[in-house]
């Protein structure tokens, strides 16, 4: 089966552009959530969908937004990219029930310039 | 403000040693905790902790929660090189998101 994949792998973006990030969960999940990490530091939480609905939100400004399709895929958007938004997302998705916690994704590497 | 707190932020090993890791949280609304090993990307699920005093073991890694104390540990024996990785400790207070610590890096010597 496969795992959580994300595309691109990486990316380079200049100041002020969008950027749109893709997610498929393993066949069978339905929540997807989006991470942000930083060099050198955890997964900060972005979204969480279930369902095709925002189930949570974490501290990150209006400029990201997500959305979950019929087919339980993702999309993470980044408007008016600034340098601190250079990072590695992560996408992760799970059963409804977690027991065995998030399966992560390689990430998407963004780098701002 | 939920958190948790790693420690070491580092460790050198050498091969066959014994290494504990700590993570210490402080939250409002405990659900359960989980502990990750990070290579290069993806994050790799390594144990979920929900009762305090049970102990999860894997082979060569083991981890265990306190509730009482705020605390887990992750305890890995006869290390390898291929042990080397971040190992990131996190707990979910709700049903959707889980807060991260920094990690710890650890470096296996030959």
């Amino acid at each position: 089966d496969a795992g959580v994949t994300q595309s691109p792998t990486h990316l380079i973006k200049t100041r002020g552009q969008h950027v749109t990030l893709r997610c498929s969960p393993i066949s069978g999940h339905k929540s997807v959530s989006w991470y942000q990490q930083v060099l050198g530091q955890g997964p900060q939480f972005i979204f969480q969908y279930y369902e095709k609905e925002e189930r949570g939100r974490g501290n990150f400004p209006d400029r990201f937004s997500a959305r979950q399709f019929p087919n339980y895929s993702s999309e993470l958007n980044v408007n008016a990219l600034l340098l601190g938004d250079s990072a590695l997302y992560l996408c992760a998705s799970s059963q409804p029930d977690r027991v065995y916690g998030y399966t992560f994704g390689s990430g998407t590497r963004l780098t701002v310039v | 403000e939920d958190k948790v707190v790693q420690s070491p932020l580092s460790l050198v090993v050498h091969e066959g040693d014994t290494v504990t890791l700590n993570c210490s949280y402080e939250v409002t609304n405990f659900r359960s905790l989980l502990w990750y090993k990070q290579e290069k990307k993806a994050p790799t699920f390594l144990f979920m902790l929900t009762s305090s005093g049970i102990e999860k073991k894997s082979g060569r890694l083991s981890s265990i929660l306190d509730k009482k104390e705020l605390f887990s540990i992750l305890n890995i024996t006869a290390t390898q090189t291929g042990d080397s990785a971040v190992y990131l400790c996190a707990f979910t207070s709700g049903t959707y998101k889980y807060i991260f610590g920094t990690g710890t890096r650890l470096k296996v010597l030959a």
